[in-house]
């Protein structure tokens, strides 16, 4: 069974384009993260969120809006899709004290056209 | 710029040699981790050194933390193929908010 799984794996798309990524924990975690790595493989958070609730927020265009329908689902939809939103998009959880050892999703790689 | 960043960049060695990743970090921190990205998949958690702490095990790897040069290094010992992967250090102050360094591309050579 997959601890954190994203869907899609892969993602392709044109320009000006609207596209969601999903992300499912079943680990009982009560914190999820969306980062965004890029061709450098520098791994930046965009957001989290503790019990549905938003706790971080980097400076991400808003065109990006997290949702978490509950604990275990945090999904990002990602408005007028840019090239410069290429990139693997990783989710990750964590557990309310043991907060620091995240768990990761197998990444979603977006390619904007 | 907060990111971190490791030390070399890129790392190629014989299998069954050991390989040492360096890892410098900007802020306070109250612990320090290393994970672990094959590629093509999501990170893998490997250690966790607290601020308290100067060195831990486990396994083959070894971490050593110096707070007051803000610096961590990730000793793998008898490297085997298996090892070769990138490996980032994250820092995180105590919130949610963790700070990745910029990754050690490691290829252990058979």
């Amino acid at each position: 069974d997959t601890a954190v799984s994203q869907t899609p794996k892969y993602l392709v798309t044109q320009m000006g384009n609207d596209k969601s990524i999903k992300c499912e924990q079943n680990l009982g975690h009560d914190t999820m993260y969306w980062y965004k790595q890029d061709s450098k493989k520098f791994l930046k958070i965009m957001f989290s969120y503790n019990n549905k609730e938003l706790i971080i927020n980097e400076t991400v265009p808003n065109r990006f809006s997290p949702k978490s329908p509950d604990k275990a689902h945090l999904n990002l939809h990602i408005n007028s899709l840019e090239l410069g939103d290429s990139a693997v998009y990783f989710c990750a959880s964590s557990r309310q004290g043991e907060r620091n050892i995240q768990y990761f999703g197998a990444g979603t790689r977006l390619s904007v056209l | 710029s907060q990111q971190g960043e490791e030390d070399p960049q890129a790392l190629s060695i014989q299998e069954g040699e050991n390989a040492t990743m360096n890892c410098s970090y900007k802020t306070s921190i109250n612990n320090l981790q290393w994970y672990r990205q094959n590629s093509g998949r999501g990170l893998v958690h490997l250690i966790l050194i607290r601020s308290n702490e100067r060195e831990k095990h486990s396994g083959r790897l070894r971490v050593t933390l110096d707070t007051s040069k803000k610096s961590s290094s990730l000793l793998i010992t008898a490297s085997r193929a298996a090892d070769t992967a990138s490996y980032f250090c994250a820092d995180t102050s105590g919130t949610y908010k963790y700070i990745f360094g910029t990754g050690t591309r490691l290829k252990v050579l058979a």
